[in-house]
């Protein structure tokens, strides 16, 4: 499978507890974003890196949420004590962007949390 | 103001029928307009981006009208497959990448 793959697909943690997921770019992807979405909502923007740099953070990613992008390939997203409201499916999407800055994003199947 | 505003649906069609969504941004410096399809439980997927001229993909064919901020797609003759929720897209102003989303609209085709 040569898509975007995630790691876990389902989490169940404590209020309380650090989490961390990872996310596997198409290969050769320069992009990698990270997105949230809740039931009944569309995904939210948290982050996203070109190559190794964070190019851009959203103003929901509090300081609880961190993100890398150690080498340019998989990128880790870890949440430190976390809370009930952190319930949600966190998506991450690569793309391959060029001089013109066109890209077409493509997700991965999402980890599911559930923060108990 | 939610950036991206569409109507939530759900919207139940008989198959073969005729079925529009419509969506509106506020943000009149957005450049690429996109429709995604998200299945139950699924990730997004791209259905296609939306150009000025209009664009046409089979039975799908998507509006933009920049004046209005208004963003539309068309499926011809549904289809039971069809039945998902779709998603309206706006890029960011500038050269960020970041995709912002709407709400979704559910699209429910029965027999």
């Amino acid at each position: 499978d040569t898509g975007v793959s995630q790691d876990p697909r389902h989490k169940i943690t404590k209020r309380g507890q650090n989490v961390t997921f990872r996310c596997d770019p198409i290969s050769e992807h320069n992009r990698l974003y990270w997105y949230r979405q809740t039931l009944g909502q569309g995904p939210e923007f948290l982050t996203y890196f070109q190559n190794e740099a964070q190019l851009e953070k959203s103003r929901l990613l509090s300081d609880r949420f961190s993100a890398e992008r150690p080498k340019g390939s998989f990128s880790t997203l870890e949440i430190q004590r976390t809370e009930q409201g952190d319930s949600a499916m966190y998506l991450c999407a690569s793309s391959l962007v060029g001089a013109d800055l066109q890209e077409t994003q493509y997700f991965g199947p999402g980890t599911r949390l559930l923060v108990l | 103001r939610k950036e991206v505003e569409q109507d939530p649906g759900p919207f139940n069609v008989p198959e073969g029928a005729t079925v529009a969504f419509n969506c509106t941004y506020s943000n009149s410096a957005s450049q690429s307009f996109f429709w995604y399809r998200q299945d139950c439980r699924k990730e997004p997927k791209l259905l296609m981006s939306v150009y000025s001229s209009g664009n046409e993909d089979g039975r799908f064919t998507a509006q933009l009208n920049r004046a209005s901020q208004y963003i539309s797609l068309l499926i011809r003759d549904s289809k039971l497959s069809d039945s998902a929720t779709y998603l309206c897209v706006v890029r960011g102003s500038g050269n960020t990448g970041k995709l912002i989303f709407g709400q979704g609209t559910t699209l429910q085709v029965k027999p």
